[in-house]
């Protein structure tokens, strides 16, 4: 099993529509992320997160909530999807062992319609 | 400024060659340097790390490092097909958080 899991792969919704991506993990860290990736425009970060208590906004936030349900699941929402949200969504951990380098997930393809 | 820039490519070597990869960055507090590969349709994969000044090598790859000039590089060796790939340099400025370039894209030509 992958120790960064994202559901679903890939989703198609309706503009309004309200949607969930999911991230769990089986590495034990603390730190969460959640970030998009646009062609041209990088990976950029929505949020993240260093334990369960804590959550924080990142640079692209508005329009998206989060939910760090335990250590190893961190949601990701898009309260009333728009079509400029259609875009690579990753999850990832940090691993203190490794500096604090990332471990992503295989990433959700959103495309809103 | 973008705080972290990197040539955008795509960069094209033959096979064998030395492939060069840069990355400059704005914040000249940033401690921790990171350089992952990600293929087309997949996730990022980290492949190198430095912290201090100068090389750190790891098989064919060298990172580079110079705070004074806030410049960060990746060498890669043997240069061979399946390097093939977008490389993103990435920075933590020390909030634990990573910001990336927008990534070089490497063609090895057989």
């Amino acid at each position: 099993d992958a120790d960064v899991t994202q559901t679903p792969r890939n989703r198609i919704t309706k503009t309004g529509k309200r949607i969930m991506l999911e991230c769990s993990q089986t590495k034990g860290h603390d730190r969460m992320y959640w970030y998009r990736q646009d062609p041209g425009l990088g990976l950029r970060l929505i949020y993240y997160s260093f334990d369960v208590k804590d959550i924080n906004k990142g640079e692209i936030s508005d329009g998206y909530s989060v939910s760090r349900q335990a250590q190893a699941k961190f949601s990701l929402s898009l309260e009333s999807a728009i079509p400029n949200q259609t875009a690579l969504y990753f999850c990832a951990t940090s691993d203190p062992d490794r500096g604090y380098g990332y471990t992503f997930g295989s990433g959700t393809r959103l495309t809103v319609v | 400024q973008k705080e972290v820039e990197q040539n955008s490519g795509p960069l094209s070597v033959p096979e064998g060659a030395i492939a060069s990869l840069n990355c400059t960055y704005s914040d000249r507090v940033s401690q921790s340097f990171f350089w992952y590969r990600q293929y087309s349709g997949k996730s990022p994969e980290l492949i190198m790390s430095i912290y201090s000044n100068g090389d750190k090598e790891d098989g064919r790859f060298t990172a580079q490092l110079n705070k004074a000039s806030q410049y960060v590089s990746l060498l890669i060796r043997d240069s061979q097909p399946s390097d093939s790939a977008t490389y993103l340099c990435a920075v933590d400025n020390q909030g634990g958080k990573l910001i990336f370039g927008q990534g070089t894209e490497l063609s090895v030509k057989p």
